[in-house]
């Protein structure tokens, strides 16, 4: 079975620019989530998604940061512009149906650097 | 806002010995727990989930839960080096089946 594969898996860019992350879920996962883990932190969420329809976006920052998940499969996650302290590990997750007490499958991550 | 905190550590035992990291939760109402372990540069995976009241044992691993106390607890038997990682406690908050992750206890095994 493959697993949660984002892209790319590093990025560095200078502050004020924009970037893009991808990723595709395990296929037939209904929940797809974009957590935030800045170096020493657990993953904070920023999104999670239930087939293409958005479930909290609440810790979203939405004046720079947006998502999408069109046709309910592969998703992007786009910061414009970037800041310094985006700069983190941007996880992307999938699980089944999203219901309780189901696990996430996280992809690879991609790290980022803001300069 | 949930809370779900955990000690950052490092917690640093020998080999063979007893591992146990803890987490607490703020949310009363939380039904579901879990362990992701996390190796350096590497993403999160799942090693226990329990939800009812007391000990689930898997191999090594054995998560203990306390509802009334809001505690949730994992031991790790006979510790190897190889189990040296970082440990995130994640709750399903009551009302929300989006897991709250803690900063992780970072464990260091050493022969």
């Amino acid at each position: 079975e493959a697993g949660v594969a984002q892209s790319p898996r590093y990025k560095i860019i200078e502050k004020r620019q924009s970037v893009a992350f991808w990723c595709n879920p395990i296929s037939g996962h209904a929940t797809l989530y974009w957590y935030q883990q800045i170096l020493g932190q657990g993953p904070k969420l920023l999104i999670q998604f239930q087939n293409n329809g958005v479930v909290d976006d609440s810790q979203l920052p939405k004046d720079r940061f947006s998502a999408e998940r069109l046709k309910g499969v592969d998703s992007t996650l786009k910061i414009q512009p970037a800041k310094l302290e985006d700069s983190a590990v941007y996880l992307c997750a999938s699980s089944l149906t999203g219901n309780e007490g189901e696990k996430l499958f996280f992809g690879s991550g991609t790290q980022l650097s803001v300069l | 806002q949930k809370e779900v905190e955990q000690n950052s550590g490092p917690l640093s035992v020998p080999e063979g010995a007893i591992a146990s990291l803890n987490c607490t939760y703020s949310d009363r109402g939380s039904q579901s727990f879990f362990w992701y372990r996390q190796y350096s540069g590497k993403s999160p995976e799942l090693i226990m989930f329990i939800y009812s009241n007391g000990d689930k044992e898997d191999g090594r691993f054995t998560a203990q839960l306390n509802k009334a106390s809001q505690y949730v607890s994992l031991l790790i038997r006979d510790s190897q080096p190889s189990d040296s990682a970082t440990y995130l406690c994640a709750v399903q908050p009551g009302g929300s089946y989006i897991p709250t992750f803690g900063r992780g206890t970072s464990l260091i095994v050493h022969p």
